[in-house]
């Protein structure tokens, strides 16, 4: 699987976009772009997937670019609730053993 | 959204003895299973991939006669540590792997804490 890089930390004013970036120059056609985020003492918890298309959900947007060399997760209004460690992870999509490799996310604290 | 828990949340042992972890699918089937480690102010360590009614798959460092695994149905893995010393404290989380989309749904965790 291809690796990523994150920062290590963000700040984000509560009721403002929080903008999260993530590399992955080394994508492969085949695989996904997957967010996750972690509050602390907590499993991860799923937030949006892509390929190459821009995806929105209800937690979130996902932003691709065209070469799919990096990806930027937006939550459009951030609360105090999201912070957390949020981590992009590339993989292929199902599969019998796929499974998800975690780098060292990016802490997003959201201030008040 | 599909729901994973884990069996107890925290646990407390003495040195040398061994502690078993329960790790359940809810409301759906899952063939495969993972366990996970985390360390504090660390990122998760996957330990193994577990497959309904076959031996688990150890990541490369693990020691798959430490940290047994079994999961016997297609609703519940568990992960025995044997022998627990204090360097196993550590957060344990498991996830599932939903059939249908092919997502992976994580658990809460379980703190483990060896005296």
């Amino acid at each position: 699987d291809a690796k990523t890089t994150q920062p290590p930390s963000m700040d984000c004013a509560e009721g403002r976009a929080a903008n999260l970036p993530c590399n992955h120059s080394t994508i492969s056609g085949n695989e996904y772009v997957y967010w996750y985020r972690q509050i602390h003492s907590q499993g991860p918890q799923y937030i949006i997937h892509g390929l190459k298309n821009n995806e929105t959900n209800e937690m979130a947007s996902l932003i691709i670019t065209e070469d799919r060399k990096s990806s930027t997760l937006i939550l459009p209004h951030a609360t105090l609730r999201d912070t957390a460690v949020y981590y992009c992870i590339v993989k292929s999509f199902g599969g019998a053993t796929n499974k998800l490799i975690f780098g060292t996310g990016t802490l997003l604290a959201v201030q008040p | 959204g599909a729901v994973v828990s884990q069996h107890p949340s925290r646990v407390i042992c003495k040195s040398g003895t061994s502690v078993k972890i329960e790790c359940r699918s809810l409301d759906f089937q899952a063939t495969t299973m993972f366990w996970y480690r985390q360390f504090p102010k660390q990122s998760l360590m996957l330990m193994a991939t577990s497959n309904e009614g076959s031996k688990a798959t150890y990541e490369q460092g693990v020691e798959k006669d430490k940290f047994l695994i079994n999961h016997a149905s297609l609703t519940l893995s568990t992960l025995t540590v044997t022998s627990a010393h204090p360097e196993d404290s550590s957060f344990y989380i498991c996830s599932a792997r939903a059939p249908d989309p092919s997502e992976q749904y994580f658990g809460p965790g379980t703190r483990l804490t060896v005296t």
